[in-house]
C-alpha cells in the first residue's frame, strides 16, 4: 500500500528564514513524488516533481530513498509562499496520486 | 483551454437533499479524479476513471456517494441523501495518463450541507 505522511499540519516562519516542509512516504516499488501547492482562493497546482530535479520559486526537494523522504526546502521564505502544500506519490503512469494530509505554511513579515 | 471546469462553485443545501457536482476535464485527458478536501483529513481520493471506466472507487465513503462518466468530457459526483458531514470542498482533476502524471485540478465545489 502507498502512503504519504506530512507530520506538520501548520508551519509558521518569518520572512527570510529557511523553511522545510517534511514528507515521508511508503511504497513498495519506484514511486514518483510531487509537491502540489494551493494558494489562497486558487486551485491546487503542481509545484515540482522529483524526476525534474528543478527549482521552482526557489523551492527544491530531494528524494531520499534510504529515508523514504521528499522534504521541500527553501533557503529564504517569502510572504507570497504562504499556502497549503501537499506532498503526493504516484505509481505507474496514469495511476492515482496519494496525497499527504497537507501543511499550511505561513510566512510572517 | 480553460482547464478543468467544475460547477457549481458553491452549493448550500439541506440535509437529505440530493447534490450533484459536475466536472469537465481538459480535452484529450483520459484520466479523471474526484477528491474531497477537509481540514481534518486533507485531500482524499474518492474515485478515478480511466477512459471513462471507473478504476478505483475504494475512497467513496458510502453508498450515498456515486460517480459517473458518461463520456470523455463530462463526469458527475452525486450525493443522495446528503448529510452535514459531507460538507467539504470537492475537487475534480484530470491528466493525460502519460508518464508525466501531473494532475490538473479544477477550482473545486464548496459544499455546505445544513
Amino acid at each position: 500500500a502507498q502512503r504519504v505522511t506530512q507530520p506538520e499540519k501548520l508551519l509558521s516562519v518569518f520572512k527570510g528564514a529557511p523553511v522545510e516542509l517534511k514528507c515521508n512516504y511508503s511504497y513498495s516499488g519506484s514511486p514518483e513524488l510531487f509537491w502540489y501547492v494551493q494558494y489562497s482562493r486558487q486551485r491546487l497546482q503542481l509545484l515540482l516533481r522529483h524526476i525534474s530535479r528543478e527549482s521552482i520559486k526557489g523551492f527544491t526537494a530531494d528524494l531520499n530513498k534510504g529515508e523514504t523522504s521528499f522534504h521541500l526546502k527553501k533557503p529564504f521564505a517569502q510572504e507570497e509562499d504562504s499556502a497549503m502544500y501537499y506532498c503526493a506519490l504516484s505509481g505507474p503512469s496514469g495511476s492515482r496520486l496519494t496525497f499527504g494530509e497537507g501543511t499550511q505554511l505561513t510566512v510572517n513579515p | 483551454d480553460a482547464g478543468v471546469i467544475q460547477s457549481p462553485r458553491h452549493e448550500v443545501t439541506e440535509m437529505g437533499q440530493e447534490v450533484t457536482l459536475r466536472c469537465k476535464p481538459i480535452s484529450g485527458h483520459n484520466s479523471l479524479f474526484w477528491y474531497r478536501q477537509t481540514m481534518m483529513r486533507g485531500l482524499e481520493l474518492l474515485i478515478y476513471f480511466n477512459n471513462n471506466v471507473p478504476i478505483d472507487d475504494s475512497g467513496m465513503p458510502e453508498d450515498r456517494f456515486s460517480a459517473k462518466m458518461p463520456n470523455a468530457s463530462f463526469s458527475t459526483l452525486k450525493i443522495q441523501p446528503s448529510e452535514p458531514r459531507d460538507s467539504a470542498v470537492y475537487f475534480c482533476a484530470s491528466n493525460a495518463g502519460t508518464s508525466r502524471n501531473e494532475q490538473f485540478f479544477g477550482p473545486g465545489t464548496r459544499l455546505t450541507v445544513l
